[in-house]
């Protein structure tokens, strides 16, 4: 069974600056998919960013950015220029046949 | 609409009630998902379906949970004999072809069982 660990229950940053999150995951297939998502207290899942696994190079998305390190089954998010509106719930997730999710980490960005 | 919309939003039952939570995926997408989401945690996934076709329910905690989506779009989540442990958050989420691309989630409703 595939699973996806987030080492960081909370996390802060202050506004503008860089913050990663962690994660890994467990998995014996090869072609899989990584995510992450950002909830935010209305419950809303969002989709920040997607990576397949068979690419090298790692997804960017404006401020979002990941670094896949396939060997080592991590993941992790990096969100330059942090905002006030990026604080939120965020899940790293793993598709095999089906999504998994991580715990998550919960995002502060302060003022 | 034009997102995944499920209905209630909120829902309060006594235990040993039964209740029936709806989703309504976007139009003309294939799959479908509901997660459970307990306080402070990652979803849960509960089952999957292809259309009408339920291809995975290995998430279902109990045979309390029953799931459907008889015409392959609306799908409703059914849980017998309400329990206090199933509090949670209930999402469901579609997307137009396969797990693997990009799931649109609905806001969720959240069961108290009192």
């Amino acid at each position: 069974a595939q699973t996806v660990t987030q080492s960081q229950p909370e996390m802060s940053v202050q506004e503008a600056e860089t913050v990663t999150l962690s994660c890994t995951y467990d998995t014996s297939e090869n072609n899989y998919y990584l995510f992450w998502y950002k909830q935010p207290p209305s419950r809303q899942m969002i989709l920040v960013i997607r990576q397949e696994a068979y690419k090298q190079q790692n997804a960017t998305e404006n401020r979002f950015s990941v670094n896949f390190q396939k060997a080592a089954k991590s993941f992790s998010l990096k969100i330059s220029d942090s905002q006030l509106g990026d604080t939120a719930m965020y899940f790293c997730a793993f598709c095999g046949n089906k999504l998994v999710f991580g715990a998550g980490t919960i995002l502060r960005v302060k003022s | 609409g034009a997102g995944v919309s499920q209905s209630p939003r909120y829902k309060v039952a006594k235990r040993g009630q039964d209740v029936a939570l709806r989703c309504d995926p976007i139009s003309g997408h294939v799959s479908l998902f509901w997660y459970q989401q307990a306080l402070g945690q990652g979803p849960e996934f509960l089952t999957y379906f292809q259309n009408e076709a339920q291809l995975d329910k290995s998430g279902l905690p109990s045979d309390r949970f029953f799931a459907e989506r008889p015409e392959g779009s609306v799908s409703t989540l059914k849980i017998q004999r309400t329990q206090q442990e199933d509090s949670a958050v209930y999402l469901c989420a579609s997307s137009l072809r396969t797990p693997a691309e990009k799931l649109f989630f609905g806001s969720g409703t959240q069961l108290s069982v009192l």
